[in-house]
């Protein structure tokens, strides 16, 4: 298709066990950003690639948490030891490079820990 | 502490009516706003923004309205319809910094 496609949809997770959840963002777009969603918050900021660049990752909440984008397309947000709570919503968004704020989300992975 | 508020998590209005949505920030590096509508089970997607050197944007029955004096910014959707019935998220973005801090969303229902 011709938007930000990720995956799994839904993931259900062991507490202690390592998940990774993909995103293939638009095609041609340079930019690429992970939030996470947090049950009736808004997303907040985890990282941000330019190509295959992680520039900044600042949001990233603990160590646990690791982002690539190894050929500046497809990009993996990994989770190692997951605690109950990561549980959230992640979401993965792409944008052209001289975007002006205007985000493309996918529709999210949704993370349960239990 | 939240930078970016939006303090109505619900907001009912009739079809045909107007649905004013507010938001309110506390960062004066921001200079730049968006709204944002989300149904369920979807991602968020891009509705208005509007830069700081305007007070006014305005596409179709969306209008954006920003005083930076208040820090503050409301959209205003004008007729409301039920396929507006979604949430709507504010957000904000301090200069060249490229990621969006965003409000906790307002889940608007257009009532027919």
């Amino acid at each position: 298709g011709a938007g930000v496609s990720q995956s799994p949809r839904y993931k259900v997770a062991k507490r202690g066990q390592d998940v990774a959840l993909r995103c293939d963002p638009i095609s041609g777009h340079v930019s690429l950003f992970w939030y996470q969603q947090a049950l009736g918050q808004g997303p907040e900021f985890l990282t941000y690639f330019q190509n295959e660049a992680q520039l900044d990752k600042s949001g990233l909440p603990s160590d646990r948490f690791f982002a690539e984008r190894p050929e500046g397309s497809v990009s993996t947000l990994k989770i190692q030891r997951t605690q109950q709570e990561d549980s959230a919503v992640y979401l993965c968004a792409s944008s052209p490079i001289l975007n002006t704020g205007e985000l493309f989300f996918g529709e999210g992975s949704r993370l349960t820990v239990l | 502490d939240q930078q970016v508020k939006q303090n109505s998590p619900s907001l009912s209005v009739q079809e045909g009516r107007i649905s004013i949505l507010n938001c309110d920030y506390t960062n004066s590096m921001f200079d730049y706003f968006l709204w944002y509508k989300k149904y369920p089970a979807e991602g968020p997607t891009f509705l208005i923004s509007i830069s700081s050197i305007k007070d006014k944007n305005e596409d179709g029955r969306f209008t954006v309205f920003l005083n930076k004096s208040a820090k503050h910014l409301s959209l205003h959707i004008v007729p409301s319809q039920p396929g507006d019935s979604a949430v709507y998220f504010c957000a904000a973005r301090a200069g060249s910094a490229r990621q969006l801090t965003f409000g906790s969303g307002t889940q608007l229902t257009v009532l027919p």
